[in-house]
Order: structure tokens, then C-alpha cells, then sequence
């Protein structure tokens, strides 16, 4: 079964850092790319980054450049997100997602919610 | 950045009824390879999104085929031909022509009348 399982969410207080995981099976992980989406609470969905397979490219949406680092490990098979300097509107369900052909979403994790809070 | 539009933003659906939604993008998403990068989503509430629709009008593996999607350039549209109570939660249009970013639309939520 092709899984994604998140984790390393929380509570942590504006300008503090959290590093997310997300755990992949089932599937070749070092031959697909992988991004981060979130979704803020009763709100819709926003991609933020991706990386490709090698770890050759990285991107990231402007909301989060220059505080959040995504990375990979494939011979543990897991994505990883470094939040820094975090931010109210970093508040959301934080969801791990495959690339699939024809710039597919086709899986995602369950999601870990990261509230960020005073 | 291309700015992905959903009208209706919500919809009151009786059982067995069709539904239709419609999702504008800001530009073509015609790729330069010929494909169209255009994919629906849906979201049921608690749970993380599924694909329901790619390149337009194919269906992801598992969808039932009550689910089709049409359209080309800029204006695309998802429809169910018979609603069914499974069928309630959010549904996304999502652009991957022009990346990053990928985009999506603002969803629009589906319950059943």
C-alpha cells in the first residue's frame, strides 16, 4: 500500500522553529518528487514547496522563502520541512504530497497540524 | 503566478441530481509540451484531499465514473452526474502548467440538500 505518514507537529510560540517528517512506503520514494501543502484552518489549500527526485531543485512559495527548508532522505525514505521563524499565519494542517505524472497530486499523508501560538 | 477561480463557491445538491462546478484559470494552461496540467480534488471533511480528475478530464484510479471533467485553455468544469451523500466536502480545481507554484482554486463545498 503507497503511504505517507507525517509527523513532528505542535504547539510552538511565534519566531520558533519545527521540523516536520513525513515517512513515505510502498512505493520507489527516491524516484518521485515531493512537496509540502498546507491548508490554515477553514481555509483552502496553498503548496509552499517541492523537491525533486536527487534532491537537484527545491522551490518554495514566497510566503515561506528564506524560513523554511525542505530536504530529503531516500535511504530512509522520508521528507523533511525545517520551520523557522514561525509565524501566526504558519497555523495550518501541514500535508506531505507525491508528485505524480502529469504534475499529479494523486497522494497525500494525513496531515500534522502545527499551531503557532503564544 | 497563475490565479485559478471557481464559481460556485457553494452548492445545495438534492440526491440522484447532477452538479456542476466551473474553474477559471488566469492564463492558458496549455503547456508547451501540448498537455494540460489541470486536475480536480476533492476533500471530504477531516480528511486530506484526493484526486479525482488529471489532465483535464481523466479519472484517477478507483474514481467512479459518475465523476468527468471537460474544458480547455482557461476555462474547465467538473461535473458528478448523480450526486451521491459521499460525494458532500470541498472540491479543489488545481493548476501544474506553471510551476511552482502549483495553484489552486478557492474550493467550492458540496451538501447535499
Amino acid at each position: 500500500e503507497v503511504r505517507l505518514v507525517e509527523s513532528g507537529g505542535g504547539l510552538v510560540q511565534p519566531g520558533g522553529s519545527l521540523r516536520l517528517s513525513c515517512a513515505a512506503s510502498g512505493f520507489a520514494f527516491s524516484t518521485y518528487g515531493m512537496n509540502w501543502v498546507r491548508q490554515g484552518p477553514g481555509k483552502g489549500l496553498e503548496w509552499f514547496s517541492y523537491i525533486s527526485s536527487g534532491s537537484v531543485i527545491m522551490y518554495y512559495a514566497d510566503s515561506v522563502k528564506g524560513r523554511f527548508t525542505i530536504s530529503r532522505d531516500d535511504g530512509k525514505n522520508s521528507l523533511y520541512l525545517q520551520m523557522n521563524s514561525l509565524r501566526d499565519e504558519d497555523t495550518a494542517v501541514y500535508y506531505c504530497v507525491r508528485t505524480g505524472s502529469y504534475s499529479t497530486f494523486g497522494v497525500w499523508g494525513q496531515g500534522t497540524l502545527v499551531t503557532v501560538s503564544s | 503566478d497563475i490565479v485559478m477561480t471557481q464559481t460556485p463557491l457553494s452548492l445545495l445538491v438534492t440526491l440522484g441530481q447532477p452538479a456542476s462546478i466551473s474553474c477559471r484559470s488566469s492564463q492558458s494552461l496549455v503547456h508547451s509540451d501540448g498537455n494540460t496540467y489541470l486536475s480536480w480534488l476533492h476533500q471530504r471533511p477531516g480528511q486530506p484531499p484526493r484526486l479525482l480528475i488529471y489532465q483535464i478530464s481523466d479519472r484517477f484510479s478507483g474514481v467512479p465514473d459518475r465523476f468527468s471533467g471537460s474544458g480547455a485553455g482557461t476555462d474547465f468544469t467538473l461535473k458528478i452526474s448523480r450526486v451521491e451523500a459521499e460525494d458532500v466536502g470541498v472540491y479543489y480545481c488545481m493548476q501544474g502548467t506553471q510551476f511552482p507554484p502549483y495553484t489552486f482554486g478557492q474550493g467550492t463545498k458540496l451538501e447535499i440538500k
